[in-house]
């Protein structure tokens, strides 16, 4: 059985770079399935912000594609986000995510348990 | 891309049925055949409960049922249990490995 964990710093300081990493276990990232980043702003809806392909192929969402990025290591089965220039409105709770290709999983079947990031000097 | 749009809120009686809606408005590209449902109850992450419009995953119970009609998809939940309580958010495959999810709507059981 997959799972997803996210790891990194709870609190960033404005526009500096906030950085997080999924460890998967349970399940190559190699196997197939494109990985994700989902955030939750307080009070709020999820929104994605991008995933990736094991093979380095990275999708981001437009509205946050400038600031945003996705990698992946192979070697320790994990996925990195990096948002840059950070301010107030990234404080949110960023999850981690397992979606299969368009037409063969459509869904996010697999979430990390979501790790809160607080934007403030 | 994709917009979707849920009703902010509805509530039922504990054994009545409630339905959320989930509009989308499209500009390009995209399936609103991908479309997916999610849970999520205060302070846990979402688990998915319909995908494809209507598919099941195993463990869901059968009272969560999915259907859309045009460029409307929802979410049954027949027989309210007093767990069901939470948001629910409806997401699709909108273009380029991309997808969007509704603005979530807040299931209250009263």
């Amino acid at each position: 059985q997959v799972e997803l964990q996210e790891s990194g710093p709870g609190l960033v300081k404005p526009s500096e770079t906030l950085s997080l990493t999924c460890s998967v276990s349970g399940y190559s990232i190699t196997s197939g399935y494109y990985w994700g980043w989902i955030r939750q702003s307080p009070g709020e809806g999820l929104e994605l912000l991008g995933s990736i392909y094991h093979r380095g192929n990275a999708y981001y969402n437009p509205s946050v594609k400038s600031r945003v990025t996705i990698s992946v290591d192979t070697s320790k089965n994990q996925f990195s986000l990096k948002v840059k220039s950070v301010t107030a409105a990234d404080t949110a709770v960023y999850y981690c995510s397992r979606v299969g290709p368009p037409g063969s999983v459509n869904y996010f079947d697999s979430w990390g348990q979501g790790s809160l990031v607080t934007v403030s000097s | 891309q994709s917009a979707l749009t849920q009703p902010r809120s509805v509530s039922g009686s504990l054994g009545q049925s409630v339905t959320i809606s989930c509009t989308e408005s499209r500009t390009k590209g995209g399936s609103y055949n991908f479309i997916s449902w999610y849970q999520q109850h205060p302070g846990k992450a979402p688990k998915v409960i319909i995908y494809d419009v209507k598919k099941r995953p195993s463990g869901v119970p059968d009272r969560f049922s999915g259907s859309k009609s045009g460029n409307t998809a929802s979410l049954t939940i027949s027989g309210l249990q007093a767990e069901d309580e939470g948001d629910y958010y409806c997401c699709s495959y909108a273009d380029d490995y991309i997808w969007v999810f509704g603005g979530g709507t807040k299931v209250t059981v009263i």
